[in-house]
């Protein structure tokens, strides 16, 4: 498709669960994004692809979550032993590249909605 | 202290008027872009506007416009002419460079814009 694509859109879980997310970005952009949107609240920021890599993992909120891109596309951000706060909608995002100095636009998918039980 | 500061919770303003919508941002890096975002109730992220920290001219968009003032650190969003469309939640992001920390985007915690009829 042309836009960032994610799935699921909607996902509900039992605490305690493994959930996987998965983001397919605008293709050719090299840079991927994944942020975290709590009910009423800003986007939080979680980590960052550039290509295959992630340069950053410090906005990670704990060690049951973790991220990886495989063949500079699609990415799978997993949160292993699911807690209740864990519920928010999980934005992916992408851009043509990761620098400051151009105007590349970050372009968001329509996001997965996660619930935990 | 916060990096984007979005002092408005919540406007209400009648339609065809023009609304201002403030964003001020901290950073130390000369090389920043910052970011307007509109989240309809469908959850979705839409890119506005963009401003870099080195354009000479105030970013425009159609009806959406950016007022930069680079000294006092602002970045205002102005909507001319609004439409009931227009209602939803907007946020200012910023991007900073590389010693800045991760390269994503900084969102403030939004503006929840009503449009009255």
């Amino acid at each position: 498709g042309a836009g960032v694509s994610q799935s699921p859109s909607n996902k509900v879980t039992e605490k305690g669960k493994d959930v996987e997310l998965r983001c397919d970005p605008i293709s050719g952009h090299t840079a991927l994004y994944w942020y975290r949107q709590s009910l009423g609240q800003g986007l939080e920021f979680l980590i960052y692809f550039q290509g295959n890599s992630a340069p950053d993992k410090s906005g990670l909120p704990s060690d049951r979550f973790s991220a990886e891109r495989t063949g500079g596309s699609v990415s799978t951000l997993t949160i292993q032993r699911t807690q209740q706060e864990d519920s928010a909608v999980y934005l992916c995002a992408s851009s043509l590249a990761g620098s400051q100095f151009s105007g590349n636009t970050i372009y968001f998918g329509e996001g997965s909605w996660l619930t935990v039980v | 202290a916060q990096k984007i500061t979005q002092t408005q919770p919540g406007m209400f303003v009648q339609e065809k008027e023009a609304v201002t919508l403030d964003c001020t941002y901290d950073t130390s890096d000369p090389s920043y872009g910052l970011f307007w975002y509109k989240q309809p109730s469908s959850g979705e992220m839409i890119f506005l506007i963009y401003q870099g920290s080195y354009d000479q001219q105030n970013a425009t968009e159609g009806r959406y416009s950016l007022n930069f003032q680079k000294a006092r650190k602002s970045a205002n969003l102005v909507i001319s002419a609004s439409q009931l469309g227009d209602s939803a939640m907007y946020f200012c992001a910023m991007r900073e460079g590389p010693g800045g920390g991760a390269d994503g985007l900084t969102f403030g915690k939004g503006t929840h814009l009503i449009i009255q009829p």
